[in-house]
């Protein structure tokens, strides 16, 4: 089943916060992070492992909460070059091979 | 380095019709999975290849098949095209060894196929 993200959009200043959720009903073996600008592929951001694990990618970091199968990507100090649809991917169950399923996208909006 | 390739970028192709998108995967990658991404929306996994087999398969019908060589390079085979199966599919590249949750997945820019 696929996650659920919110928001849906979020608009921006330069220099402002942002946090994206992602939930799922299915128990999580791992989270990752994906950003796709207009046109262009999705990129790897981070994967979080069950354990509560919180990863940072300069002025990105997420969290992964295992008890409520929720991750929540935080994107501080926004740059232009932050805006694009962020997705987020979860791997379910007990096996590490299991197939990466991607929510419906948070667009991210950062303006001058 | 060579990042993951797709072939062609765009293609129309008439409803009935059958289409093969092509995709080599990054460099030292071993594993390729294919997704399809309607606007607007998340990919959505078809299959994915490890070893010329397909391992694991998402929802879509028997008219979606794949083969993986030994090269690793992968196609993506559609039958008896419906105008629903307009989308941008996309071919992702990861390494193996350490599973799907631990390896980030490595996208490539996509086949743009249009059926009228």
């Amino acid at each position: 089943q696929q996650p659920v993200q919110s928001p849906q959009a979020v608009i921006l200043r330069e220099g402002e916060d942002a946090v994206i959720n992602c939930s799922s009903s299915k128990a999580l073996y791992s989270v990752h992070w994906y950003r796709q600008k207009h046109g262009e592929a999705p990129v790897f951001l981070m994967i979080l492992l069950k354990g509560g694990e919180q990863k940072g990618h300069d002025k990105i970091s997420a969290s992964f909460n295992e008890k409520k199968q929720q991750s929540s990507l935080y994107l501080t100090a926004s740059q232009l070059s932050y805006s694009g649809t962020y997705f987020c991917g979860t791997v379910a169950g007990g096996t590490s091979y299991g197939k990466l399923t991607f929510g419906q996208g948070t667009i991210l909006t950062v303006h001058p | 380095d060579a990042g993951v390739t797709q072939s062609p970028t765009h293609l129309i192709k008439t409803r009935g019709q059958q289409v093969t998108l092509r995709c080599s995967p990054k460099s030292g990658h071993d594993t390729v999975s294919w997704y399809q991404q309607a606007l607007g929306q998340g990919p959505q996994f078809i299959f994915q290849y490890y070893e010329e087999e397909e391992r694991q398969r998402g929802n879509f019908p028997d008219r979606f098949s794949g083969h993986q060589f030994p090269n690793y390079s992968s196609e993506l085979n559609v039958n008896a095209l419906l105008l629903g199966d307009s989308a941008l599919y996309l071919c992702a590249s990861s390494l193996s060894l350490t599973g799907t949750a631990n390896s980030p997945l490595h996208f490539g820019n996509g086949t743009r196929l249009t059926v009228t």
